[in-house]
Formats: structure tokens, C-alpha cells, sequence
């Protein structure tokens, strides 16, 4: 079994300044790993993910990822984030022979304040 | 290309009716899912579909049946409604596995 731990429910930050959304999980298998974003009263969209290759991806909208397979971390980073990031925020993986059966974090809020 | 869409937005129902949420995509992909919502528990796996005729179940499959006897549409039956199963429901779809999945605009469910 595989589990998604996003260590902070709520990152209240200012605007312009920098935030990091943790994201742990657990595996006995290789994982391929996602960062999905809900704005309110909407759907999931992607983000970013890693499938394999290099350990630092970049996705949509400036945000970027690092895997860690050591620390078996996922982190979202933004080095400066604006008042429309404002949205809920979902770490997901997939384990190698399970297609497309994600299996998400709680999620975190981030909120923005100017 | 409208993309996933759900139908009803929202529904409100007692305990111990029955109901369809409807599913459809029109961008031709294999793969769907359905997913619930509930706060502080991220979203969790009902049931999926690796193509059309192809069903099986997820993390939280009691409760719900699906077919898939088209590769557009996956609707998801509830067979006897409960207050548990209070929650927002979203569909999903993806063209191969681990590509990124698709999401609707989910659908609000009520039991009371």
C-alpha cells in the first residue's frame, strides 16, 4: 500500500515572498509522483509531475518540484507567489503498475495575503 | 473539446434513494476514474476503467456501482444512498497511464 502525507493543512504567506508545500509519501514500490491544483468551486488541474529523469521539475503558472527519493519527499516550491495562487494544493502518486489510480494527500491551502 | 463534464451540480437526497451521476469525455481517452472529496482527506479512489467493458474498484468502492459500455461515459450508481456518502464528487479521465488526468467540475452530493 502507498500512502501521501501533506505536512501542512493551512501556509498563510504575504504576496512576493517565497513558499515550499510539503509532501511526504510511502512506498514499497517506484512511484511516479503529482502535484494537482483546485481553485474554489472548480476541478483538479496538473501542475507538475514526475515520471522519471531528472529530479527537478518545472510545471505550470512558475512552480517547480524536486524529488527526493532518499527522503522519499515530493516539495512544490515558488520563489515568489502572487494573490491568484490562492487555492487548494494536492500531492498524488501512482505506484509503477497501477496506471492511472492516484492516490492524493489531505491537501493544503495556501493563502496569499497582500 | 468541452473536456470532462459532470452532470447534476449539485443533488440533495434521503437516505436510501437511488441516483446516477453522469460522467462523459469527449477527448477519446481510455482511462477514468472516479474520485470523492471529503475535507482534510484529499481525494479518494471509488472506481476506474482502463477502457470501455473494463471496470474495477478503487480505495472506497462500497456503496457504488459503474459501467463502462462506452468509451465516453462512466456514470456512477449509488444503489442506496447514505449519509457517508455525503461528499463532492469528481470525474476523471486520462489518455494513458500516468499522463495527467482530466477533471470535471464535480458534483455536490447531499444525503440526509
Amino acid at each position: 500500500a502507498q500512502s501521501v502525507t501533506q505536512l501542512d493543512s493551512q501556509v498563510p504567506v504575504f504576496e512576493e515572498a517565497p513558499v515550499e508545500l510539503r509532501c511526504n509519501y510511502s512506498s514499497s514500490v517506484s512511484v511516479y509522483l503529482f502535484w494537482y491544483v483546485q481553485y474554489p468551486n472548480q476541478g483538479l488541474q496538473l501542475l507538475l509531475k514526475y515520471l522519471s529523469g531528472s529530479t527537478l521539475v518545472k510545471g505550470i503558472n512558475g512552480f517547480e518540484a524536486e524529488f527526493n527519493k532518499s527522503q522519499t519527499s515530493f516539495h512544490l516550491r515558488k520563489p515568489s507567489v502572487h494573490i491568484s495562487d490562492t487555492a487548494e494544493y494536492f500531492c498524488a502518486v501512482t505506484r509503477g503498475n497501477a496506471g492511472n489510480m492516484l492516490t492524493f494527500g489531505g491537501g493544503t491551502r495556501l493563502m496569499v495575503k497582500p | 473539446n468541452a473536456g470532462v463534464t459532470q452532470t447534476p451540480k449539485f443533488q440533495v437526497l434521503k437516505t436510501g434513494q437511488s441516483m446516477t451521476l453522469q460522467c462523459a469525455q469527449d477527448m477519446n481517452h481510455e482511462y477514468m476514474s472516479w474520485y470523492r472529496q471529503d475535507p482534510g482527506m484529499g481525494l479518494r479512489l471509488i472506481h476506474y476503467s482502463v477502457g470501455a467493458g473494463i471496470t474495477d474498484q478503487g480505495e472506497v468502492p462500497n456503496g457504488y456501482n459503474v459501467s463502462r459500455s462506452t468509451t465516453e461515459d462512466f456514470p456512477l450508481r449509488l444503489l442506496s444512498a447514505a449519509p457517508s456518502q455525503t461528499s463532492v464528487y469528481f470525474c476523471a479521465s486520462a489518455g494513458q497511464a500516468y499522463n495527467e488526468q482530466f477533471f470535471g467540475p464535480g458534483t455536490r452530493l447531499t444525503v440526509l
